[in-house]
């Protein structure tokens, strides 16, 4: 039951930018963007998240349409460790007195981003 | 400082046996969710526990189990293992279940079922 589409593989020439994209066009008002990687048989990584406006940090950078159904990444200068599987999920997030709250997170299949030298 | 742990990073059981694997979340996250991966299903939600009571729950059968304990360790069960629970498990900790944070995982514990 993801709720995010992704396409499933991507090439990057290494130094130049990466751009991941994810269409979530049925997320809802409280839900947030999130995006985590992950590199071969380790743990997924945290990239950044969002809501509306779009974000920035040493990573990477996320930009979610006007209208919130699709959003993208940019990493902005692909080494070759960037390669991995990236992963868009959409999270519930809630008050600390929201019966729903949690840190569930529904992972969809990902894009292997493979940078290439 | 130090991450998410996990323990043990690899193990080997026969099916029929039981295993529990144990991760102790960064200091001061009371948050743990658990997630099987494979590679059939991909990343897939085990349960999560906040304050030493789960919170929710994916659709695995009751041979999964986990707990929380009071310094905010969990562990997690799996009985009468099967070959299809072969699987990297992961856990995750944050630092509450609400709010837009961010969950940390761990390098997880790659069980194997012969």
């Amino acid at each position: 039951d993801a709720k995010t589409t992704q396409p499933p593989s991507m090439d990057c020439a290494e130094g130049r930018a990466a751009n991941l994209p994810c269409n979530h066009s049925t997320i809802s008002g409280n839900e947030y963007v999130y995006w985590y990687r992950q590199i071969h048989s380790q743990g997924p990584q945290y990239i950044i998240h969002g809501l509306k406006n779009n974000e920035t940090n040493e990573m990477a950078s996320l930009i979610i349409t006007e209208d919130r159904k699709s959003s993208t990444l940019i990493l902005p200068h692909a080494t070759l460790r960037d390669t991995a599987v990236y992963y868009c999920i959409v999270r519930v997030v809630g008050a600390e007195n929201y019966g729903g709250a949690t840190n569930k997170l529904i992972f969809g299949t990902g894009t292997l981003l493979a940078v290439q030298p | 400082k130090a991450g998410v742990t996990q323990t043990p990073r690899y193990l080997i059981k026969t099916r029929g046996q039981q295993v529990t694997l144990s991760c102790s979340p960064i200091s001061g996250h009371r948050s743990v969710s658990w997630y099987q991966q494979t590679p059939g299903q991909g990343l897939q939600f085990l349960f999560e526990y906040f304050s030493e009571t789960q919170r929710n729950k994916g659709n695995f059968p009751g041979r999964f189990s986990g707990r929380q304990f009071s310094n905010s360790r969990s562990e997690m069960n799996v009985s009468t293992l099967e070959l299809g629970d072969s699987a990297l498990y992961l856990c995750a900790s944050s630092r509450q279940n609400w709010g837009a944070g961010e969950l940390f995982f761990g390098e997880g514990s790659r069980l194997t079922v012969l």
